[in-house]
């Protein structure tokens, strides 16, 4: 069974803190996503990866950093969170190629005080 | 750049009754996807459906595709309580890997 993990479900930090939100996925797939998820916003792209140590820009990369190092895990990084970062984070893996369907994780609920 | 748009925001009936949802994108695509997501959890991928086809079906699930007016409709038939959650649709651009989603239909299932 294919599978995306992420390494918390629920997240409380302090503004200025250095965040680091992890993802795993198990199905060797070279593409890695990173969304956050508002109310009334649906889904917005923060970044993109199509391999190992290879990034692109989503919609929103502001205040976001990723890092690949290995092709089974993708890191978001907040250098610096501030509260309008609360949101849902969600991580998806998906095969190159284009149509082919996204497989995502359980979602990071992350609160910035 | 939202690309979908779902239509209604959020949508109420009984159990047994059809739901019907849509969605309308902007440029070309090569297929469109459709999510749902429970409360709270990821999304799931439900059926994707081809730029060159007009209609599929998966169970209880319906999709039709128009590209001529850059919209698609989800339809579930004899929807049951389990089908709450919230569904989205998405669509990729030209030769991109990437999907854009719309903003989401809530549904609520009531017994």
């Amino acid at each position: 069974d294919v599978k995306v993990t992420q390494s918390s479900r629920y997240l409380v930090k302090r503004t200025g803190e250095k965040v680091f939100l992890e993802c795993v996925q198990d199905m060797d797939h070279e593409n890695m996503f990173w969304y956050r998820q508002d109310p009334g916003l649906g889904l917005r792209l923060i970044y993109f990866s199509y391999d190992v140590k290879m990034k692109e820009k989503g919609d929103i990369p502001e205040g976001y950093s990723v890092s690949r190092e290995k092709k089974e895990r993708f890191s978001l990084i907040l250098e610096s969170a501030s509260t309008n970062q609360t949101s849902m984070y969600l991580c998806a893996s998906s095969p190159p190629g284009g149509s082919y369907e996204q497989y995502f994780g359980p979602g990071t609920r992350l609160t910035v005080t | 750049s939202q690309q979908g748009e779902e239509d209604p925001q959020a949508l109420s009936i009984q159990e047994g009754e059809n739901a019907t949802m849509n969605c309308s994108y902007k440029t070309s695509i090569n297929n469109l996807q459709w999510y749902r997501q429970n409360s709270g959890r990821g999304l799931v991928h439900l059926i994707l459906i081809r730029s060159n086809e007009r209609e599929k079906h998966s169970g209880r699930l319906r999709v039709t595709l128009d590209t001529s007016k850059k919209s698609s409709s989800l339809l579930i038939t004899a929807s049951r309580a389990a089908d709450t959650a919230s569904y989205f649709c998405a669509t990729d651009g030209s030769n991109t890997d990437k999907l854009i989603f719309g903003t989401g239909t809530r549904l609520q299932v009531f017994p």
